[in-house]
């Protein structure tokens, strides 16, 4: 079956600019959660969803907002977006949610922001 | 490829040789671990994960082991291959929370 399919792959964006990624997990999964990866921070979690519901929320600024829809699809948004943005956003996808349960991760969405 | 990390702890050992990746967690309330290895370009893959209950699991070819009374993981790999050049992720989830937390990684480099 097919894998965890993030899109786009690349982004470049300039300061202030907003931006949308999405993410279409593994089919009849319905928990999927968000991750950006930094090579000073490493992987922190954004947010996680479960039948359109946001259960979880990390340590972001309201810039950084997401959602689910009804066929488990998701998408994040940051907005007025800044040089630290900058990053490796993640999708990972399970049959419910995290953690306790393995989670299928994408190839992620490469944002760079000038 | 994307470079996942430029200050990692590395690791280079030979290909046959066994590897072991340690992780110190901070969070006594924690109660499931996971590894996971990325490979360049790639997301993270889940390898093996143990719950708080267990000091020891084996998968195919690795191992974890978990001491809680020092808060150490670690990650065995038996007759490491090229193709397990990567950077290895260890995750803490807290009880009761529904989130991972993620190590900073060890880079894994094995040498033919």
């Amino acid at each position: 079956k097919a894998g965890v399919t993030q899109t786009p792959r690349y982004l470049i964006k300039t300061r202030g600019q907003q931006v949308t990624l999405s993410c279409s997990p593994i089919s009849g999964h319905r928990s999927v959660s968000w991750y950006q990866q930094t090579p000073g921070q490493g992987l922190q979690f954004l947010f996680e969803y479960f039948s359109e519901t946001q259960r979880n929320k990390g340590n972001f600024p309201g810039r950084f907002s997401g959602r689910q829809f009804s066929n488990s699809r998701s998408e994040m948004n940051v907005s007025t977006l800044e040089l630290g943005d900058s990053a490796l956003y993640l999708c990972a996808s399970s049959l419910r949610p995290s953690p306790n349960t393995e989670a299928f991760f994408g190839q992620g969405t490469r944002l760079t922001v000038v | 490829g994307e470079s996942v990390g430029l200050h990692l702890p590395t690791l280079s050992v030979q290909e046959g040789d066994n590897s072991i990746i340690n992780c110190a967690y901070s969070n006594s309330a924690s109660d499931y671990f996971i590894w996971y290895k990325q490979e360049s370009g790639k997301g993270p893959q889940f390898i093996i994960d143990i719950r708080s209950n267990m000091d020891k699991r084996q998968g195919q070819r690795v191992t974890v082991l978990l001491n809680k009374t020092v808060k150490h993981l670690s990650l065995q790999i038996a007759a490491t291959q090229p193709g397990d050049s990567a950077v290895y992720f260890c995750a803490e989830n807290i009880e009761g929370y529904s989130t991972l937390t993620f190590g900073k990684g060890t880079m894994l480099l094995v040498s033919p």
